[in-house]
């Protein structure tokens, strides 16, 4: 059974820094894309990062510069460093398992809540 | 605002069809599989169509999905009342990046 678990999110200042993990179980992880995408408070999904097998990574542009995403496929484990945050960037931020398709998911998990405020 | 266009809402009754539109352009939904998923209150998203029109297993046969040119769409079949949730398409652009629509929140009457 796929497992995907988030934690790391929290309040953090305008500016802040925070790390998001995501621990991945029930599936050969290091064979499939692995992406974050975020919901604000009553919107809609928006994809954040993504990052293939092999490590190639692509960013949305509302995080390029600020955002790192990595993995470690010994510890089955994909991250996201964020830096220079803003308010907008509150969300609920879910890992999420590629389908096989241009990253896009076919699994994901419940999410963390990540809040920037002063 | 989205890149994909959907309806913000839609109703039915039970038992009723309803279908959800997503429109997109020649870079996205005219040349990328289309992908639906189900957000049900307090909860994650889930796969409900991907590649246009195929379903994952245990998802029910009522809910379809389709497309043509730079639009697709979904069809529920038998609306239920626990269908009422948030339904989002997906695709990929090709300026490289995962875009979804605003999501249509359907309400069962």
């Amino acid at each position: 059974e796929v497992q995907l678990l988030e934690s790391g999110g929290g309040l953090v200042q305008p500016g802040g820094s925070l790390r998001l993990s995501c621990a991945a179980s029930g599936f050969t992880f290091d064979t499939y894309a692995m992406s974050w995408v975020r919901q604000a408070p009553g919107k809609g999904l928006e994809w954040v990062a993504a990052i293939g097998g092999s490590g190639h990574r692509t960013y949305a542009d509302s995080v390029r510069g600020r955002f790192t995403i990595y993995r470690d496929n010994s510890k089955n484990t994909l991250s996201l460093e964020m830096s220079s945050l803003r308010a907008e960037d509150t969300a609920l931020y879910f890992c999420a398992k590629d389908s096989g398709f241009n990253f896009l998911p076919d699994f994901w998990g419940q999410g963390t809540q990540v809040t920037v405020s002063s | 605002q989205s890149v994909l266009t959907q309806p913000p809402s839609a109703a039915g009754t039970p038992g009723q069809r309803v279908t959800i539109s997503c429109s997109g352009s020649s870079s996205n939904i005219g040349s990328n599989y289309v992908y639906w998923y189900q957000q049900l209150p307090g909860t994650a998203p889930k796969l409900l169509i991907h590649t246009n029109n195929q379903r994952p297993s245990g998802v029910p046969d009522r809910f379809s999905g389709s497309k043509s040119g730079a639009s697709a769409s979904l069809a529920i079949s038998g609306l239920r009342s626990e269908d009422e949730g948030d339904y989002f398409c997906a695709t990929w652009d090709d300026s490289l990046y995962v875009v979804f629509g605003g999501g249509t929140k359907l309400t069962v009457l």
